[in-house]
């Protein structure tokens, strides 16, 4: 069955570290990938996404995911978190038409 | 001007009630979807429509009834409110194998 797994249901960084937020997916061909976030009262937007091609790719806002194919994950990265970086994230599967998100990882940052 | 739309924003209901969320679109985009998203469970799809002549149920589809109006119009219809379905619904759009451009959400609370 196609699945999307966001194991962290919620992390929290202090502004200035790393962060690494994981995605595995579960799908029988290669699928888009995806991943959006979501700020308090807002709709969804979109970050990065990865089709084909070089595994490493940049998002807007300083992000950037691998797809490891070998590990069918898509992890999302930042070198130095913002504190407007604190919203909800979501990582996302596409085979055409049908889209199949994540639970979603919050995202808390602490001065 | 917001290029996705969604209206109202927000709604509270009674039990039984018919109730009409709205979604506008300014991309030109042929595909529309409407998702609801609880916390948790991320984001499943309720209606999907490639065209105007092509409406198709998602996953979660018992419940809800859709109409494209136009190319620019896709509405969600709850013909007799339940407390369940009290959840945050978003309208998206897209094209074909694309990402999706996501609606402001609106949040529905029925009693």
């Amino acid at each position: 069955a196609q699945s999307v797994t966001q194991p962290d249901i919620h992390i929290t960084v202090s502004e200035g570290a790393s962060l690494e937020l994981r995605c595995n997916y579960s799908y029988g061909a290669t699928p888009y990938l995806f991943w959006y976030v979501q700020s308090p009262g807002q709709g969804l937007q979109l970050l990065l996404k990865y089709f084909s091609g070089d595994t490493l790719v940049q998002g807007i806002k300083g992000f950037e995911a691998e797809f490891k194919r070998s590990q069918s994950s898509f992890n999302l990265r930042k070198p130095s978190v913002h504190w407007s970086d604190a919203a909800e994230y979501f990582c996302a599967v596409d085979g055409g038409f049908k889209t199949i998100f994540g639970a979603g990882t919050r995202l808390f940052v602490k001065a | 001007d917001a290029d996705v739309t969604q209206t109202p924003r927000n709604r509270i209901t009674k039990t039984g009630k018919r109730i009409m969320l709205e979604c506008s679109q300014t991309k030109g985009h042929d595909r529309m979807y409407w998702y609801r998203q609880d916390p948790g469970l991320g984001l499943r799809l309720i209606y999907y429509s490639f065209d105007v002549k092509d409406i198709n149920k998602g996953e979660i589809s018992d419940g809800y009834s859709v109409s494209r109006q136009a190319q620019a119009k896709f509405s969600l219809s709850l013909e007799s409110a339940i407390p369940n379905q009290t959840a945050l619904y978003f309208c998206a759009t897209s094209e074909s194998g694309t990402n999706k451009f996501f609606g402001p959400g609106t949040r529905l609370t029925v009693l």
